[in-house]
């Protein structure tokens, strides 16, 4: 069975500083990674996924994250902070029926402090 | 990107009631839509898988006869919370599963608060 974990409830920075967001995640065979992001009181947002080729994915919002299959790790970056980019986001990982059958982290609530 | 609408986007009831959320995917057909859970400051967690014209395929733990789901066109997946109670309050969100693209596209989520 996949999972995720994501390591830390609450991560803080310093508008204009670099954040990352971790992700680790277990799943048999290649896995489908991706990050979201939500509002309060809003669905989610896509920012990324990595399928296959190149471990550096870049996404929405300037984002990006890199796969690392030896550590199993997934963990967003953005290299300048915003104060908008504060907010939940959500790792998730799909198995072998790409698109379907989510498994999502429990969510690290980023603050981003002017 | 794809729109997956949910209406209501909020919702109060009385306690023993019913209540249906409907979840429309505006711009693409989707043959499996998808109902999770969210309860306040946790993750999703996924209920059930809504494939049109069968029955839903619920999670363990999730009551079928309480959580109805109907996915009666490609469009168009409902979930019906029946005889609701305090402990049903949550954020219920749906998605929609594009085929051609295999991207699955979230709806903004229904607040249900049963009082």
């Amino acid at each position: 069975a996949q999972s995720v974990a994501q390591p830390e409830d609450q991560v803080n920075v310093a508008e204009g500083n670099p954040l990352t967001v971790k992700c680790t995640y277990s799943v048999s065979g290649n896995p489908y990674l991706f990050w979201y992001v939500q509002y309060p009181n809003r669905g989610l947002q896509f920012l990324l996924k990595y399928i296959t080729g190149d471990n550096l994915v870049k996404g929405s919002y300037g984002f990006e994250a890199e796969f690392n299959k030896s550590q199993t790790s997934f963990h967003l970056k953005k290299p300048s902070a915003l104060v908008s980019d504060s907010a939940l986001y959500f790792c998730a990982v799909s198995g072998p029926n790409y698109g379907q059958n989510f498994v999502f982290g429990p969510g690290t609530r980023l603050s981003v402090l002017p | 990107g794809a729109v997956v609408s949910q209406h209501p986007s909020r919702v109060i009831c009385k306690s023993g009631t019913s209540v249906k959320i409907e979840c429309r995917s505006l711009d693409f057909q989707a043959t499996t839509m998808f109902w999770y859970r969210q309860f306040p400051k946790q993750s999703l967690m996924l209920m059930a898988t809504s494939n049109e014209g069968s029955k839903a395929t619920y999670e363990q733990g999730v009551e079928k006869d309480k959580f109805l789901i109907n996915h009666a066109s490609l469009t168009l997946s409902t979930l019906t919370v029946t005889s609701a109670h305090p402990e049903d309050s949550s954020f219920y969100i749906c998605s929609a599963y594009l085929r051609l693209l295999n991207e699955q596209y979230f709806g903004p989520g229904t607040r249900l608060t049963v009082t």
